[in-house]
């Protein structure tokens, strides 16, 4: 099983600054099929980027994801005050499909 | 656009069975795969198992997450468009939001969840 660890657990910025939150792999992400999803409290995750890099449909373009291996990276280039929720990285590149534990992105 | 909604109890007695449904509208069972995922309050995401119409009626292949896997059973019912999931054996523990989502390795789409309480 590959186990993911996402940092931090809990990221504090301010609006418009630039977010980094950080998704390493116990072991190689077969195909660097990566996903990662926001989710508002109360409802169900969004899909916001799969296959390490692909936007999904509707996600405003200041959501981009990179990496491959074992290290991705989501990157928010300015967030905005609705993105302060919670983030998770999931690899589906063997299964069991995994997530990550969460990153919560904080306003400071 | 394709939507989907769980139903079933949200209590359910220690040792009994969870018995869920999503009900799916805007497409058809047999176009995707079809997945429930869970969360804990409080906790992260776990991914219990996908399964998908073959093309063979009254097959359908299924994958569980290893950790689950002796206790979970997922069915597809294409004249209600709707998939299943049951798990038995149930302990505090199994206490969880149950999502249904479109998808068997990334989740475009999911239900909004149902909140499955185990207590007696």
């Amino acid at each position: 099983e590959v186990l993911l660890t996402q940092s931090p657990g809990t990221l504090s910025l301010s609006p418009g600054d630039r977010a980094t939150l950080s998704c390493r792999a116990s072991q190689h992400v077969n195909n660097n099929y990566l996903a990662w999803y926001q989710q508002k409290l109360g409802q169900a995750p969004r899909l916001l980027i799969y296959e390490a890099s692909s936007r999904a449909t509707g996600i405003p373009d200041r959501f981009g994801g990179s990496g491959s291996g074992t290290d991705f990276t989501l990157t928010i280039s300015r967030v905005e005050p609705e993105d302060f929720v919670v983030y998770y990285c999931q690899q589906y590149g063997g299964s069991p499909y995994t997530f990550g534990q969460g990153t919560k992105l904080e306003i400071k | 656009q394709v939507q989907l909604q769980e139903s079933g109890p949200g209590l359910v007695k220690p040792s009994e069975t969870l018995s869920l449904t999503c009900t799916v509208s805007g497409d058809s069972v047999k176009s995707s795969r079809w997945s429930w995922i869970r969360q804990p309050p409080g906790k992260g995401l776990e991914f219990i198992g996908y399964i998908y119409y073959s093309g063979r009626p009254g097959y359908y292949p299924v994958d569980y997450n290893p950790s689950l896997k002796s206790r979970v059973t997922m069915s597809l019912d294409t004249s209600k468009n709707q998939f299943s999931l049951n798990l038995n054996s149930v302990t505090a523990a199994d206490t969880a939001v149950f999502y249904c989502a479109r998808g068997s390795y990334f989740y475009p789409d999911w239900g909004q969840g149902i909140l499955v309480t185990v207590s007696s």
